[in-house]
């Protein structure tokens, strides 16, 4: 398998405009999690998926930030409209067993907002 | 405070040494996870613990609940060690709930 794939690896946009992250889980692998690093606030967790059902984002920021995951190969996570403090590298992992296996992580999605 | 605190946040150690990280947390949690985040920003899952102890190649990692502790321990240390290794945990705050939190990360720094 070749791992969790997210893409792009660099964003670079303009304040106001939306930003969308993509990601491909492992193959199998049934949960999925987003997660934000700066180094302000180092590595947070935005929201996770478990079967492509949402069970906690709390984490996300605020109400211009959502996610999705339409099947179990693919999910986004959106920034509308985007702002420079939002600039950071964000993270998908997943995992077979969210609860009692590692997390494998993408390569990471660095994201400048200008 | 932060509920994950590590220690030391920067450690310069020579080609061969035994390297401790160290790991405090203060809720009650369900596990533990070592992370390794390399200069390009690649981050590698090292461990899941919940209790004792596990060991893969040079690196050891154990915990210690009763006293909310863990320690990674990377014996003949080797400069492509480098890296910063992040302590996260999971609260034991019951139902299904997974959301981890995360120390700031200890950069290691080894030297030839």
């Amino acid at each position: 398998d070749a791992g969790v794939i997210q893409s792009p690896r660099h964003e670079v946009t303009e304040m106001g405009q939306e930003v969308t992250l993509r990601c491909k889980p492992i193959s199998g692998h049934d949960y999925l999690f987003w997660y934000r690093q700066t180094m302000m606030r180092g590595l947070e967790l935005l929201i996770y998926f478990n079967n492509n059902v949402p069970i906690d984002d709390s984490g996300m920021p605020e109400d211009r930030f959502s996610a999705k995951m339409p099947n179990a190969s693919f999910s986004t996570l959106k920034i509308q409209p985007s702002e420079p403090r939002d600039s950071a590298v964000y993270f998908c992992a997943s995992s077979l067993n969210g609860l009692h296996h590692i997390q494998y992580f993408g390569a990471g999605t660095r994201l400048s907002v200008l | 405070k932060n509920e994950v605190e590590q220690s030391p946040q920067n450690l310069t150690a020579q080609e061969g040494e035994f390297i401790t990280i160290n790991c405090s947390y203060s809720v009650g949690i369900s596990a533990l996870h070592w992370l390794q985040q390399h200069p390009g920003g690649g981050i590698v899952s090292l461990f899941m613990l919940s209790s004792g102890k596990k060991k893969h190649g040079r690196l050891i990692a154990t915990i210690n609940i009763q006293e909310k502790h863990s320690s990674l321990h990377i014996t003949a240390s080797h400069p492509r060690d480098s890296a910063v290794y992040i302590c996260a945990v999971r609260p034991n705050s019951g139902g299904s709930n997974y959301k981890l939190t995360f120390g700031k990360g200890t950069l290691l720094t080894v030297n030839p």
